[in-house]
């Protein structure tokens, strides 16, 4: 099946700094781009539906300045955390689909953030 | 009306049993409902989907159940493995499937030997 591929599998920040993860569809064009949340032992929460060369769609209650999504190319979307705190920690999922939705959509593997 | 409610929590089931997840929803605008395997720290895999136009569909070890009248479908796992033990998610979506998804709460399977 087609690759999703986030980058980086986890990673540690100090609270106040930013924090980039990336999300790339290695063998197809990903016209739409989802960003969830996860929580241990929790089920996956949509942060925002991003297509690119537009805005993103965010859903109620999630900071649109607190998450900077970027989708610039077709392979390639990026969430930037602005100044983490400790409860910004979490388990962030993406999924690539070449349509609007859920179908064909492919998931990465997850980033694992951890804000000290 | 967007929610998907998913049973049971947690579930154990000797290898070789059968194991049953199931869910429900209220949107009757839903019309692709897929469901995913996810392994700790790993993001979701779709495992198998189903359309309301038919009311089973099986792949393998796993057929999903759809009831339209009552709003329910399942999930059954046959023969069940030790390797099946993982958190599944039930999902949703409508406009066939080219809308976001709306995920359940989640099993937690454990298949024991």
């Amino acid at each position: 099946g087609a690759v999703v591929s986030q980058h980086p599998s986890w990673v540690i920040c100090k609270s106040g700094t930013s924090v980039k993860i990336e999300c790339r569809s290695l063998d197809f064009q990903a016209t739409t781009m989802f960003w969830y949340r996860q929580f241990p032992k929790q089920s996956l929460m949509l942060m925002a539906t991003s297509n690119e060369g537009s805005k993103a769609t965010y859903e109620q209650g999630v900071e649109k300045d607190k998450f900077l999504i970027n989708h610039a190319s077709l392979t390639l979307s990026t969430l930037t955390v602005t100044s983490a705190h400790p409860e910004d920690s979490s388990f962030y999922i993406c999924s690539a689909t070449t349509g609007g939705g859920a179908l064909g959509a492919f998931f990465g593997q997850g980033t694992r953030l951890t804000v000290v | 009306q967007q929610q998907v409610k998913q049973s049971p929590q947690s579930l154990i089931v000797q290898k070789g049993g059968i194991s049953i997840i199931n869910c429900a929803y209220e949107n009757t605008a839903f019309d692709y409902f897929p469901w995913y395997q996810q392994f700790p720290g790993k993001g979701p895999a779709l495992l198998i989907a189903i359309r309301p136009d038919v009311s089973e569909k099986k792949e393998g070890r796993f057929t999903i159940s759809f009831n339209k009248s009552a709003k329910q479908f399942s999930l059954h796992i046959m023969d069940s493995q030790p390797g099946d033990s993982a958190t599944y998610f039930c999902a949703a979506s409508g406009n066939f499937g080219n809308e976001k998804l709306t995920f359940g709460t989640g099993t937690r399977l454990t298949i024991i030997p």
